[in-house]
């Protein structure tokens, strides 16, 4: 099944702990992106990746970074979190062209303390 | 700044009416929108997209309208069903940026049996 997959679905830490969010697609895509969903401001991209070893900053990428070091994984990290990161989070792949649409993964809910 | 706004948090409508989803962007280099639905605790899906060559696509029970001159698209769903009951976003990119999607901040659709 074609499916983005995240880890962990929950997790609730305390300010300053560093932490990762996993994110593995299957679908051999070679774009993927992290966006944060908060009330009253929609979906915002974090950061993105157009291949393995290329990243960029979207919207919103202070306090996190990313890696691509294979091409079906891309995960967040978050070295010092703070409570303003508190929020849904959800990976995304597509293939190459640029109006494919993305598939998202199920969402990662995070709380900061 | 909300570049892709939806000003209607919820809609409530009738089983077998129509239900018209409404989105207007403020960015005129956008040049092709999508329509995710979401439910509880999944990530976004796909729906529906255009491209501002169109002025209306179709797909099944689903059509989405797009007027460039008033910045606006809507989404129509006929007949409404239960099933439909979700959490609607209209996204928008710009052929210039399409590593990023942007994101309204979702409708609430009710579909009343």
């Amino acid at each position: 099944e074609a499916q983005v997959t995240q880890n962990p679905r929950y997790l609730i830490t305390v300010t300053g702990k560093k932490l990762t969010v996993t994110c593995s697609q299957n679908m051999n895509h070679e774009y993927m992106s992290w966006y944060r969903q908060d009330p009253g401001l929609g979906l915002r991209q974090i950061y993105y990746s157009m291949n393995v070893e290329v990243t960029d900053k979207g919207d919103v990428p202070e306090g996190y970074k990313v890696s691509r070091k294979e091409k079906r994984n891309f995960p967040l990290i978050l070295e010092s979190p703070s409570p303003n990161q508190t929020s849904l989070y959800f990976c995304a792949s597509r293939s190459t062209g640029a109006y494919n649409e993305q598939f998202f993964g199920p969402g990662t809910r995070l709380t900061v303390l | 700044d909300q570049q892709v706004k939806q000003n209607s948090p919820s809609l409530s409508v009738q089983e077998g009416r129509i239900s018209i989803l409404n989105c207007d962007y403020t960015n005129s280099m956008f040049d092709y929108f999508l329509w995710y639905k979401k439910y509880p605790a999944e990530g976004p899906t796909f729906l529906i997209s255009i491209s501002s060559i169109k002025d209306k696509n179709e797909d099944g029970r689903f059509t989405v309208f797009l007027n460039k001159s008033a910045k606006h698209l809507s989404l129509h769903i006929v007949p409404s069903q239960p099933g439909d009951s979700a959490v609607y976003f209209c996204a928008a990119s710009a052929q210039t940026g399409a590593n990023n999607l942007f994101f309204g901040t979702g409708t609430r659709l009710t579909v009343i049996p």
